[in-house]
């Protein structure tokens, strides 16, 4: 059964770096089936997909394109588990944070495991 | 991108079928099959009901149905129950590589 873990502060000033990790058991970050998201949800309720990383042959990260400026997602293969870290925020980045599974050889055949999530407030 | 268009709510009774709409582009429902529904209870993570358009997760009710006409995509709840009242969103995958959600729909049963 894969299981996704999350981790972090759940308090961060504005202008510096918000920086989560999710870690996972049953399956390996290095999987060639399986992408690893991160998405969050605003206070008004909408969800926002903010990029993932993969390996298929060789590590690619895909990022939502209003942040790529300030996103970083990184997969980390000796602890297995991947992190996001968003630079700069503003009280704009509050959200529950949520990172997923994306399961499959193809991206986006869906995001079937979620992490529990982790509040983050900018302030 | 601009979100994926969903009904701000939706109502039903017991027993009765309701569709929820997910209205896309041409750079995303309309250009791959890879369309996702989940299910979110309040103050809970989303839960996977339909993948790549009409697929269904092992342990989720074959109530839940999904469908794609173009760029627009459509679940199906048949035989409405109590534990069926959630939100609602709907996912797709871009031809730039990306994912968008939709707004969200609200789910009574009445």
């Amino acid at each position: 059964q894969v299981q996704l873990q999350q981790s972090g502060p759940r308090l961060v000033k504005p202008s510096q770096t918000l920086s989560l990790t999710c870690a996972i058991s049953g399956d390996s970050v290095s999987s060639n089936s399986a992408a690893w998201n991160w998405i969050r949800q605003s206070p008004s309720g909408g969800l926002e997909w903010l990029g993932r990383t993969y390996y298929r042959s060789k590590w690619s990260s895909d990022y939502a394109v209003s942040l790529r400026s300030r996103i970083t997602i990184n997969p980390d293969t000796s602890r297995n588990q991947f992190s996001l870290q968003l630079n700069s925020v503003t009280p704009e980045d509050t959200a529950v944070y949520f990172c997923a599974r994306d399961f499959g050889v193809i991206l986006s055949c869906g995001l079937d495991v979620w992490g529990q999530g982790t509040t983050v407030t900018v302030s | 991108q601009s979100a994926l268009t969903q009904p701000p709510s939706v109502s039903g009774s017991p027993g009765q079928s309701v569709t929820i709409s997910c209205s896309g582009t041409s750079s995303d429902i309309g250009y791959y099959n890879r369309v996702s529904w989940f299910q979110q209870p309040p103050g809970t993570a989303p839960k996977l009901m339909i993948y790549e358009v009409s697929n269904r997760p092992s342990g989720v009710p074959d109530r839940f149905s999904g469908s794609k006409s173009g760029s627009t995509a459509s679940l199906t709840i048949s035989g409405l129950q109590a534990e069926d009242e959630a939100d609602y969103f709907c996912s797709s995958y871009t031809k730039f590589n990306t994912l968008i959600f939709g707004g969200g729909t609200k789910l009574t049963v009445l």
